[in-house]
């Protein structure tokens, strides 16, 4: 059973678009939630992270949308260089438990063409 | 520079042979992680560590095994009874701290079976 849907599982966007990733859960005892970022042959690197209590968190040219109500999290990266092509893994993590709890999402191969 | 080192990059076994993945870290962790990455299957949690000479199992051990004799490092045996062991392989450390949620990763081992 997938805790942690993720999509697309690929995605092209030309330099300067927007690239939107969408997450959705139904584990309401989810109450952290990573983004990592990985670039090919490397390890991920987390890359942002949101708590429920907020609905968006900026850094930088990335933004997580948050809508508890819907169950779903969002990845949105502004201004999208061909730098940002990787692959990225939404994740989440119950409540009062550490990393062993935490679940990915299958992940998003991101393409910017220049 | 602190991080996670682990070696082989890529390593080729037979059917039938175990094979070791070393995993090493000095950013004074005292969690570790080995997750497995298949395409479209995102990362999955094989074992996991939380202080010295104790580990746990994830959600797919089976066929694999580890110890953590010292604090440093969490070694990964790949064993025969593993059905499908050609995967990419990545080992993490965290604090172990219900607040902390970064994931350190190390740059993985690739290990194809011929």
């Amino acid at each position: 059973q997938q805790q942690v849907k993720q999509s697309p599982q690929s995605l092209i966007v030309q330099k300067g678009g927007i690239p939107i990733i969408n997450c959705a859960y139904e584990n309401t005892a989810f109450d952290y939630f990573p983004w990592y970022q990985q670039f090919p042959g490397k390890g991920p690197a987390l890359l942002i992270a949101i708590r429920p209590d907020v609905s968006e968190k900026k850094e930088g040219r990335f933004t997580i949308s948050f809508n508890k109500s819907a169950k779903q999290f969002s990845l949105h990266i502004m201004d999208s260089q061909p730098g940002d092509s990787a692959t990225y893994f939404c994740a989440a993590r119950e409540a009062n438990f550490g990393n062993e709890k935490l679940t990915f999402g299958t992940g998003t191969r991101l393409t910017i063409i220049p | 520079d602190g991080g996670i080192t682990q070696s082989p990059k890529y390593l080729f076994r037979k059917e039938g042979q175990n094979v070791t993945l070393s995993c090493e870290q000095n950013l004074n962790h005292d969690a570790m992680y080995w997750y497995r990455q298949d395409p479209g299957q995102g990362l999955r949690l094989i074992y996991y560590s939380q202080i010295v000479n104790d580990f746990q199992k994830g959600d797919i051990a089976e066929g694999y095994s580890v110890s953590r004799e010292k604090k440093e490092s969490f070694p990964l045996t790949v064993t025969s009874a593993q059905k499908n062991p050609t995967a990419f392989y990545l080992c993490a450390s965290s604090l172990w701290d219900r607040d902390a949620g970064e994931l350190f990763f190390g740059e993985g081992s690739r290990l194809t079976v011929l």
